[in-house]
């Protein structure tokens, strides 16, 4: 099993709809979480971190469910600007190692 | 802007070549971490630099090394190049090591190996 797994998608959704991605992680002793947004061929750019059950930023939320080992990131009125790959980070406890999932990728159409 | 800079942006070289990759932390952060991101795949980490000394390294081979400087700059260095080299290789700096520190990505050196 992948330490972290996303569904790579191509999530294709309407302007002004609302979508939202599942991560899983594998590794129970994980504390911390990230949301990393990336636009083709750029670097990954930080979206929203995750230290407790969730947090909420505008239009994004992100929640934490450590029972089941996953988080959500939930957008809502999306934008054409959404369309980028969002990348879940499980960092491994204790060691420094940020794990990447390998994306999912949000289109967003007019 | 993550204030992280990376040089050279692109770059080619043909296998069994060595090449240096540099990064230039964000101010005040003093550890840096290196990644390799192949199309299509997320960011595989290949270490992290704090304070001058390796702080953690994954599963990538001993010809994948580096250098963190007194200015908190850092250098990833790869010898006898293989195709499968060619990726992305990112720089992240954060404020200090520890998995709850946020780390800022600088924009990247494509390489391409021939």
């Amino acid at each position: 099993r992948k330490e972290v797994e996303q569904d790579p998608g191509p999530f294709n959704v309407p302007e002004g709809a609302t979508v939202a991605f599942n991560c899983t992680y594998s590794n129970s002793a994980s504390q911390s979480f990230f949301w990393y947004r990336q636009d083709c061929r750029k670097e990954p750019k930080l979206l929203m971190s995750v230290y407790s059950s969730g947090n909420e930023d505008g239009r994004f939320t992100a929640q934490l469910n450590r029972a089941s080992q996953y988080i959500s990131l939930l957008i809502r009125d999306s934008k054409l600007s959404d369309s980028a790959t969002y990348l879940c980070v499980a960092p491994t406890s204790g060691t420094y190692k940020y794990i990447f999932g390998t994306g999912t990728r949000l289109k967003v159409l007019a | 802007e993550t204030g992280v800079t990376q040089s050279p942006t692109h770059l080619i070289k043909t296998r069994g070549q060595q090449v240096t990759l540099r990064c230039s932390s964000q101010s005040g952060h003093n550890t840096v971490s290196w990644y390799q991101q192949a199309l299509g795949q997320g960011p595989q980490f290949i270490f992290q630099y704090y304070r001058e000394e390796e702080n953690g390294r994954g599963n990538f081979p001993p010809r994948f090394s580096g250098l963190q400087f007194p200015n908190y700059s850092s250098e990833l260095n790869v010898n006898a190049l293989e195709l499968d080299d060619s990726a992305l290789y990112l720089c992240a700096s954060s404020l200090a090591r520890g998995s709850y520190n946020e780390q800022f990505f600088g924009p990247g050196t494509r390489l391409t190996v021939l």
